[in-house]
């Protein structure tokens, strides 16, 4: 199965735009990408997913490099409520993820 | 509304006991998960059941068991043998069989948090 390697942590200030970095350097060719988050002591809640593209959709959005060996999450416009655990993750192995505290 | 509910939200039990955790879910999905979750670290799979009848062992499945007799349902047994039972457990469903078979969005329950003492 593929690893992800993330930042374990990372500020961002209210109404700009968070980008959290994900690397997965040993993908294979039909894995998609995923990404999840996690408030406190909840069931993780799914953000957005990808396989080459660059996708988008109401919460955020998803670039992959063209080698597929990594990937960036953005939250265009980061709220209070948006401080959680993101999970970047190949089909269903869950690494660490990073833990975004937006600030007031 | 359609999705999954875990019970209990939080057990306690003494060490050396059996527990059952509940997982069931109107999504009408295929697969359904187990997962393990520890204070500050990530979701680790402990079972997985890609259709009724069947499931396998993921990467931490020692001292635990399942069941999958009807599409709804898929209970986890926390055993005796589970060596440090203590965390948050979590269960997850998707349409897709299989953890391989392209784009397999999970959709998680509230989690049950167990204890034992």
């Amino acid at each position: 199965d593929a690893k992800t390697t993330q930042p374990p942590s990372m500020d961002c200030a209210e109404g700009r735009a968070a980008n959290l970095p994900c690397n997965h350097s040993t993908i294979s060719g039909n894995e998609y990408v995923y990404w999840y988050r996690q408030i406190h002591s909840q069931g993780p809640q799914y953000i957005i997913h990808g396989l080459k593209n660059n996708e988008t959709n109401e919460m955020a959005s998803l670039i992959i490099t063209e080698d597929r060996k990594s990937s960036t999450l953005i939250l265009p416009h980061a709220t209070l409520r948006d401080t959680a655990v993101y999970y970047c993750m190949p089909t269903a192995t869950f690494g660490s993820g990073t833990q975004l505290t937006v600030l007031p | 509304d359609g999705g999954i509910t875990q019970s209990p939200k939080y057990l306690f039990r003494k060490e050396g006991q059996n527990v059952t955790l509940s997982c069931e879910q109107n999504l009408n999905h295929d697969a359904m998960y187990w997962y393990r979750q520890d204070p500050g670290q990530g979701l680790r799979l402990i079972y997985y059941s890609q259709i009724v009848n069947d499931f396998q062992k993921g990467d931490i499945a020692e001292g635990y068991s399942v069941s999958r007799e009807k599409k709804e349902s898929f209970p986890l047994t926390v055993t005796s043998a589970q060596k440090n039972p203590t965390a948050f457990y979590l269960c997850a469903s998707s349409v897709n069989r299989g953890l391989l078979s392209g784009a397999n969005v999970l959709t998680f329950g509230a989690g049950s948090r167990l204890t034992v003492l």
